[in-house]
């Protein structure tokens, strides 16, 4: 079983809501997750990072307040409201395994977003 | 404002080796994990190796491991990722980035724009 795992769609209407959802594999409940965004074409951009109580530090750079997280058991979310053309992308969920300068990382198979 | 500059796309025969560069800019370059990732044309982001400079000890992806060389240059703030054996899977853009928090790893809060490699006969 994957450490994280994604729904590989979903999709969504202009101006509606979206929750994206990472799973963590069982017993590792208290790690935290980074989202990424990825347009058609560009390279991927840090959105922000989640934990259990929430947020984890800032939200990336140019991220609006429409981007929200949560974070629940083994699952960490990610919600869009109002959802705009441009939120049409790859979302990717990842994980730091390792602690300090020892750091292992891993990634979410990816979740394609689809804006109707 | 920190920015990373890749290497030009290469080309390369089976069996062969490729060595990209990242470029640091902005910001204390020894004292951030630099990480490399890839993705395989129409696939997802795969996590092979980071490195903390003023450290100077990588970790790898059990997956490249033996095959993979991550290393910096802390004169000219570059990092470099050397993928040896090549093979027609290792095909994919090849992305660095940079950690966000101090002497660790934390979210990647910068990346390069990208290297694309083609390995082919």
């Amino acid at each position: 079983q994957p450490v994280l795992t994604q729904p590989p769609s979903a999709s969504a209407s202009l101006g509606a809501s979206v929750t994206l959802t990472c799973t963590l594999r069982s017993g590792h409940s208290n790690y935290k997750v980074d989202w990424y965004q990825q347009r058609p074409g560009k390279g991927p951009r840090f959105v922000m990072r989640v934990g259990t109580g929430g947020i984890v530090g800032s939200k990336g750079d140019g991220i609006p307040d429409r981007f929200s997280v949560l974070g629940s058991g083994l699952n960490r979310y990610l919600t869009i409201k109002n959802i705009q053309e441009e939120d049409e992308s790859d979302y990717y969920c990842g994980a730091d395994l390792g602690s300090g300068s020892d750091f292992v990382g891993v990634f979410g198979g990816g979740t394609k977003l689809t804006v109707l | 404002q920190v920015q990373l500059v890749q290497s030009g796309a290469e080309v390369k025969k089976p069996g062969s080796s490729v060595k990209v560069s990242c470029k640091a800019s902005g910001g204390t370059f020894s004292s951030y994990s630099i990480t490399w990732v890839r993705q395989a044309p129409g696939q997802g982001l795969e996590w092979m190796g980071g490195i903390i400079p003023i450290f100077d000890t990588a970790n790898y992806a059990q997956k490249f491991q033996g095959r993979v060389t991550i290393t910096t240059d802390e004169s000219t703030s570059t990092a470099y990722m050397e993928l040896s054996s090549l093979r027609s899977e290792d095909t994919a853009v090849y992305y660095c980035a940079r950690g966000m928090y101090y002497y660790g790893s934390g979210p990647l809060g910068y990346w390069g724009q990208g290297t694309l490699v083609t390995v082919s006969s």
